[in-house]
């Protein structure tokens, strides 16, 4: 157990709709990173959320956004959902990150999200 | 090429060395990882590097760095069937995160 904990485990949905997946990091770190893992595109890493503050932008869709709240848990909002967004999201922490992506990162057992 | 790449799968039997090998992208990449994934589980870190070391060496894995090849291996040493799992080597690159398509280990009895 890496101690990052993410809802919920499965998610189906429609196309068109929005979802919103949810993660809590370990107790002490700052950072927050998402990464979606589909056949398709392999594993690529999203974005990532220090403290509240965006740190690191990656493949994510403008469809996509993410936000850290003060008791630093994120959410990931996927809106106007198509049938390839369907992928395993994972959620990663890490105690650093304020100036980089941290080696460290804690990932999360995953949402698996299907687009039908 | 622009893709971390990996061959995607290595089968060995129980006790043996297994050697999982990895082409990134950029020789400016500061830190080189290898994570590892078993089924319905998320990924689990096993060892890093930085891009200023040749070698690593953790119990029973070892990496090795060759920057001018731009490579990376890992080594399992007396490898167990519980080593069985899929694992991503990736590099991070000006604050991006880029990962291979992973390794099928399958370790036979």
């Amino acid at each position: 157990d890496s101690g990052v904990t993410q809802t919920p485990k499965h998610l189906i949905t429609a196309t068109g709709q929005r979802v919103t997946l949810r993660c809590s990091p370990r107790s002490g770190d700052l950072s927050v990173y998402w990464y979606q893992q589909s056949l398709d595109q392999g594993l690529q890493f999203l974005i990532q959320y220090y403290n509240g503050e965006e740190r690191a932008k990656g493949n994510i869709l403008e469809r996509f956004s993410a936000q850290q709240f003060p008791d630093l848990h994120s959410e990931l909002n996927l809106s106007s959902l198509e049938l390839g967004d369907s992928a395993l999201y994972f959620c990663a922490s890490s105690v650093g990150g304020g100036g980089a992506v941290s080696y460290e990162q804690y990932f999360g057992p995953g949402t698996r999200l299907t687009v039908t | 090429g622009e893709d971390v790449e990996q061959s995607l799968f290595l089968s060995v039997r129980e006790g043996d060395s297994s050697v999982i090998n990895c082409t990134y992208t950029d020789s400016s990449s500061t830190y080189l990882y290898w994570y590892k994934q078993e089924p319905g589980a998320g990924l689990q870190l096993l060892t890093y590097i930085f891009s200023n070391m040749d070698m690593k060496q953790d119990q029973r894995l070892t990496v090795l760095l060759n920057k001018k090849d731009k490579h990376l291996s890992l080594r399992i040493a007396d490898t167990q069937t519980g080593d069985s799992a899929i694992y991503f080597c990736a590099e991070i690159n000006n604050n991006d995160m880029r990962f291979g398509a992973g390794t099928r280990l399958t370790v036979k009895p």
